[in-house]
């Protein structure tokens, strides 16, 4: 997973409960992405960072926060969790080249709001 | 609004036959056109991926067929095998943001 960490990989929890979620990267990549995966809607976007303090919404950032403190660090928090933010997340990086945005994915969160 | 367009959503094939998925993007300053693999309970992995000054590019029985006036782009799995069973998006992207499609389930019988 191209040295990328997620933590934790599962968790469960209850509605109107504060969750972060942690990406570690060891690759030094200037751009860190968090996406959602659910069933018939794909990967959608929920922040991203250019660098460290910079942080931009997604397509579905409503009831998310970020933070880049340091550049292999990039957490995402849900200040008070929904049973809609019931999902799978992914933490991605990149390092944008001239040959292209390839992104690079870890295992995923799978998060559960009951 | 959805930017990138994928189909089919789901696709059955047999062994040794071709795989085929299309995407289809509106915005012509997507400049890099990557495909991702997905096995369950992993993250994506880049596939292939293609820049738009080029028509098609070949990997091992992957293929990339790109059509810029169209703003269409394929993957053709070629000799498909019951291991290539997984999800497969598309993407487009430019300047560190990529866009995916929403993914289509390929299944390979034996």
């Amino acid at each position: 997973d191209a040295g990328i960490t997620q933590s934790p990989r599962h968790k469960v929890t209850e509605t109107g409960t504060p969750v972060t979620l942690r990406c570690h990267q060891t690759e030094n990549h200037r751009y860190m992405y968090w996406y959602r995966q659910d069933p018939g809607h794909g990967l959608r976007l929920i922040h991203y960072s250019y660098g460290v303090k910079d942080t931009d919404k997604g397509e579905v950032s409503d009831g998310y926060s970020v933070s880049r403190s340091k550049t292999e660090d990039f957490l995402l928090t849900l200040e008070s969790a929904t049973s809609s933010q019931t999902s799978v997340y992914f933490c991605a990086i990149s390092e944008s080249t001239s040959r292209g945005d390839t992104q690079y994915f870890g295992p995923g969160t799978r998060l559960t709001v009951l | 609004q959805q930017q990138v367009k994928q189909s089919p959503q789901s696709l059955i094939v047999q062994k040794g036959g071709i795989s085929i998925i299309n995407c289809a993007y509106e915005n012509t300053a997507f400049d890099y056109f990557p495909w991702y693999q997905q096995f369950p309970g992993k993250g994506p992995a880049l596939l292939i991926a293609i820049r738009p000054d080029v028509s098609e590019k070949k990997e091992g029985r992957f293929t990339i067929s790109f059509n810029k006036s169209a703003k269409q782009f394929s993957l053709h799995i070629m000799d498909s095998q019951p291991g290539d069973s997984a999800t497969y998006f598309c993407a487009a992207s430019n300047a560190g943001k990529s866009t995916f499609g929403d993914g289509t389930t390929l299944t390979v019988k034996p």
